[in-house]
């Protein structure tokens, strides 16, 4: 079974910090992804990473930043907090296009 | 028009009954397709892929229809435990990485 374990299950932060999230994998995947999930809005791509130091941005990059420099290893990054980036944030990993996501736990992370 | 759509729900059924969900996709491009289970505040998990001959696992039997651009997700003999969100994801086309993903359909089994 494939493995993915974010850092933190639960994340209370202050405006203005800079906040590190962080995602591994156990299972060789090439392919790595952020989503942020809010209620009604469902799952929505930060940034994705296709290999180590690769990365692209989804459809709401704005405020984040990603590094990858290990294949098993996906780091979120919030540069500067804000209370509107409150969210549940879900990192998952996939081997291949055709092949299904793999999901965290997920981490709940509140701005204040 | 939503790249994917599913009606939200509620689907309230006894246990026991059959519940079918449909999910309509825009892109004709798309060439994976999976549906994912999503209990209360915890992630999603893959309940099955959707393959073009349709497929079986259990109770759960999973339909493509590229003509009409639809898959649906067939549970019978409901359970207790099925209740929960179910996503229906395909991807954006070809070999494509990223997957679209629906807003889900809740529903509640009661005894």
């Amino acid at each position: 079974d494939v493995k993915v374990t974010q850092s933190s299950r639960y994340l209370v932060k202050r405006t203005g910090e800079k906040v590190f999230l962080e995602c591994v994998q156990d299972m060789d995947h090439e392919n790595m992804f952020w989503y942020r999930q809010d209620p009604g809005l469902g799952l929505r791509l930060i940034y994705f990473s296709y290999d180590v130091k690769m990365k692209e941005k989804g459809d709401i990059p704005e405020g984040y930043s990603v590094s990858r420099e290990k294949k098993e290893r996906f780091s979120l990054i919030l540069e500067s907090a804000s209370t509107n980036q409150t969210s549940m944030y879900l990192c998952a990993s996939m081997i291949q296009g055709d092949q299904p996501q793999h999901f965290g736990d997920g981490t709940r992370l509140s701005i204040l | 028009r939503k790249e994917v759509e599913q009606d939200p729900g509620p689907f309230n059924v006894p246990e026991g009954a059959t519940v079918a969900f449909n999910c309509t996709y825009s892109n004709s491009a798309s060439q994976s397709f999976f549906w994912y289970r999503q209990d209360c505040r915890k992630e999603p998990k893959l309940l099955m892929s959707v393959y073009s001959s349709g497929n079986e696992d259990g109770r759960f039997t999973a339909q493509l229809n590229r003509a009409s651009q639809y898959i649906s997700l067939l549970i019978r003999d409901s359970k207790l435990s099925d209740s929960a969100t179910y996503l229906c994801v395909v991807n954006r086309g070809g070999n494509n990485r990223k997957l679209i993903w629906g807003l889900g359909t809740s529903l509640a089994v009661n005894p």
